[in-house]
């Protein structure tokens, strides 16, 4: 299976800041990544796939890239609704398989 | 715009079966792509269970597999996903989801979760 890596585990700041999350696959899985933001009862809204295509109707202060094994998310201006958990997912094939989450929280 | 929403108990016994269904609206999920399942233990992480495709071939996460039953009601156009043998550790929220699509030099290929139904709360307790 494809073992998937987040870092931070979470992560403190502010409004405003530039937020850098980093997901690491265990093989090379090309740019079949994607990323989802989670907030607190809600369930996980895709933002990225191919690594760095936007969601339709995701604003452009989120992106990605990233392919291979090492990918990143970037949010760059903080907002307060862009606190919430982010989870990396790799889909090169079965099992599918994601990374362990990052907190963004405010500083 | 397709929709999902699961429904089931929201209390199970240690040692039984825990049955849930996703009803599909938008789309009819026997003409395409692939209907999963994915929980998520409170204040934990994300855990692939289980897919099926429109075709009724089902692929299950290796954990759980001697557990888990996938199958399509293509008349009612929902999936359900049977967890036998329940512990304490199986309570979780329980989402269905819609992979994408996307294509590769052999094919057709299941893609990311694209679309997720709301969940539901899952409590194994006696």
């Amino acid at each position: 299976d494809i073992q998937m890596t987040q870092s931070p585990s979470s992560l403190s700041a502010s409004v405003g800041d530039r937020v850098t999350i980093t997901c690491r696959a265990s093989q090379d899985i090309s740019i079949y990544l994607a990323w989802f933001q989670q907030k607190p009862g809600k369930a996980p809204k895709s933002l990225i796939f191919a690594a760095s295509t936007l969601q339709s109707g995701v604003p452009s202060k989120f992106s990605g890239s990233g392919s291979g094994t090492d990918f990143t998310l970037t949010i760059s201006s903080l907002q307060p609704e862009d606190f919430a958990t982010y989870y990396c997912q790799q889909y090169n094939g079965y099992p599918w398989t994601f990374g362990q989450g990052t907190k963004v929280e405010i500083k | 715009q397709v929709q999902l929403q699961e429904s089931g108990p929201g209390l199970v016994k240690p040692s039984e079966t825990l049955s849930l269904t996703c009803a599909v609206s938008g789309y009819s999920i026997s003409s395409d792509y692939y209907w999963g399942w994915i929980r998520q233990p409170p204040g934990e992480g994300l855990e692939w269970i289980g897919s099926i495709y429109h075709n009724g071939n089902t692929y299950y996460n290796s954990s759980l597999k001697s557990r888990v039953t996938i199958s399509l009601d293509t008349s009612r156009n929902q999936f359900s996903l049977k967890l036998g043998s329940m512990t304490a550790a199986d309570t979780a929220f329980y989402y269905c989801a819609r992979h994408s699509y996307y294509y590769d030099s052999s094919g057709p290929k299941a893609g990311y979760f694209h679309h997720w139904g709301q969940g539901t709360l899952v409590i194994v307790s006696s």
